[in-house]
């Protein structure tokens, strides 16, 4: 199992630039989520989803699309970067279920100029 | 609804002496609660987690935690710190409904003294 991979790990964009942040897992996971990471913020939830077809939003949406079109993909898109989105991306998964620990990806780290 | 308070924001402590990261949070149904690690520049592991079994759950790397109702407090704590403990660590609550979402805490820096 690769487990939860993200691509790419860096990313420098500049201001207005869109891009996909991809995250894939190969263990049926139903959650799926996506967390940015700034210092002294902690973890924050992006959006997440329970399974395919379905997305709600987390804490910090604003700026950011989801779709869960397969079990294996959440994809995160950056509709037009701007440097307060300049921060470390993660992804995670789990089973479905309160009693789930998550899984995270290696993270991405995004740089908008 | 849920919330996670982690109390410390950084931890120092010398090593071989003992390790305490407090964690209080809130919830109208009995939680499920994590702890994660995350050395620099890495991911996220999990540590340890209670789901209604043991109150006191055991870890990786000799940490454990205690699930407290009456205080509501899940303090992670390590009898001797080593230096390779030196990372953040993230306590998380875990939602009585299915389709609802995960709280993280904003994190502990636990620094290593020689």
């Amino acid at each position: 199992n690769a487990g939860v991979t993200q691509t790419p790990k860096f990313q420098v964009l500049k201001t207005g630039q869109s891009m996909t942040l991809q995250c894939a897992q190969d263990m049926n996971h139903e959650y799926m989520s996506w967390y940015r990471q700034d210092p002294g913020m902690g973890l924050r939830l992006i959006h997440y989803s329970v399974g395919a077809g379905i997305t709600d939003q987390g804490e910090v949406p604003n700026g950011y699309n989801v779709s869960r079109s397969t079990t294996e993909d959440f994809p995160l898109r950056l509709l037009s970067a701007a440097p307060s989105q300049t921060s470390v991306y993660f992804c995670a998964s789990s089973y479905r279920g309160t009693r789930n620990e998550q899984f995270f990806g290696p993270g991405t780290r995004l740089t908008v100029l | 609804a849920q919330s996670v308070t982690q109390l410390d924001s950084h931890v120092s402590v010398s090593e071989g002496t003992p390790v305490l990261l407090r964690c209080n949070y809130s919830s109208s149904y009995s939680p499920s609660l994590f702890w994660y690690v995350q050395h620099p520049n890495k991911g996220l592991q999990l540590l340890l987690k209670y789901t209604s079994a043991a109150t006191l759950v055991k870890g990786i790397n000799g940490f454990e935690a205690e699930f407290k109702k009456s205080e509501t407090s899940f303090h992670l704590t390590k009898p001797s710190a080593h230096m390779s403990d030196a990372a953040e660590y993230f306590c998380v609550v875990s939602p009585p409904s299915r389709d609802d979402k995960i709280i993280f805490g904003k994190g502990t820096r636990l620094h290593i003294l020689p």
